[in-house]
């Protein structure tokens, strides 16, 4: 069964810029989330989709948004880049809302410039 | 504020040794408590966990242990091997995960 895929794997972006990242889950699997990791913070929770609705969201700025298709692949956007939102976004995949176990895609590495 | 407290941040091991990563948390909601394993380029994946009302749990050469008076728990690694190199990160879940943040371990041959 194949993983859960993110595209693109590498972007270069510039200050006030908006980008949007893509993510594909594990077949079957209904609910997606999405992190943010930097070396100085980890992994910070941005959000989670089940049923192409948000239902969870960490403590990030309205700039960072998302949304969830029916076929259970998710998006992220976030506008007006800033340079401190350079990080690896990494999405994570489960078979359930609320399922303890999350599989993680390879991310998405994000520089903004 | 750090909902998951990860030391060390660094650790540099013999083939063989036991590196032993800690992790410290506050909030008693918590009811799920994983490790992850992330290899450069790689995301995270999902190596043991464990549940507040077990102390101890192993798998393979793996082994979490859980102190629910002390709000602590740990990674123990039996005889490691340098493939075993990677960071490491410890999680706990109430309606989100929060991860600690990693341990780079290095096993030298």
């Amino acid at each position: 069964k194949a993983g859960v895929t993110q595209t693109p794997r590498y972007l270069i972006k510039t200050r006030g810029q908006q980008v949007t990242l893509s993510c594909s889950p594990i077949s079957g699997h209904r609910s997606v989330s999405w992190y943010q990791q930097t070396p100085g913070q980890g992994l910070q929770f941005l959000f989670e989709y089940f049923s192409e609705t948000q239902r969870n969201k960490g403590n990030f700025p309205g700039r960072f948004s998302g949304r969830q298709f029916s076929n259970s692949r998710s998006e992220m956007n976030v506008s007006t880049l800033e340079l401190g939102d350079s990080a690896l976004y990494l999405c994570a995949s489960s078979l359930i809302l609320g399922d303890y176990e999350q599989y993680f895609g390879p991310g998405t590495r994000l520089t903004v410039t | 504020q750090q909902q998951v407290k990860q030391s060390p941040q660094s650790l540099i091991v013999q083939k063989g040794g036991i590196p032993i990563i800690n992790c410290a948390y506050e909030n008693t909601a918590f009811d799920y408590f994983p490790w992850y394993q992330q290899f450069p380029g790689k995301g995270p994946a999902l190596l043991i966990a464990i549940r507040p009302d077990v102390s101890e749990k192993k798998e393979g050469r793996f082994t979490i242990s859980f102190n629910k008076s002390a709000k602590q728990f740990s990674l123990h690694i039996m005889d490691s091997q340098p493939g075993d190199s990677a960071t490491y990160f410890c999680a706990a879940r109430t309606r989100q995960f929060y991860f600690g943040t990693g341990t780079s371990l290095t096993v030298i041959p």
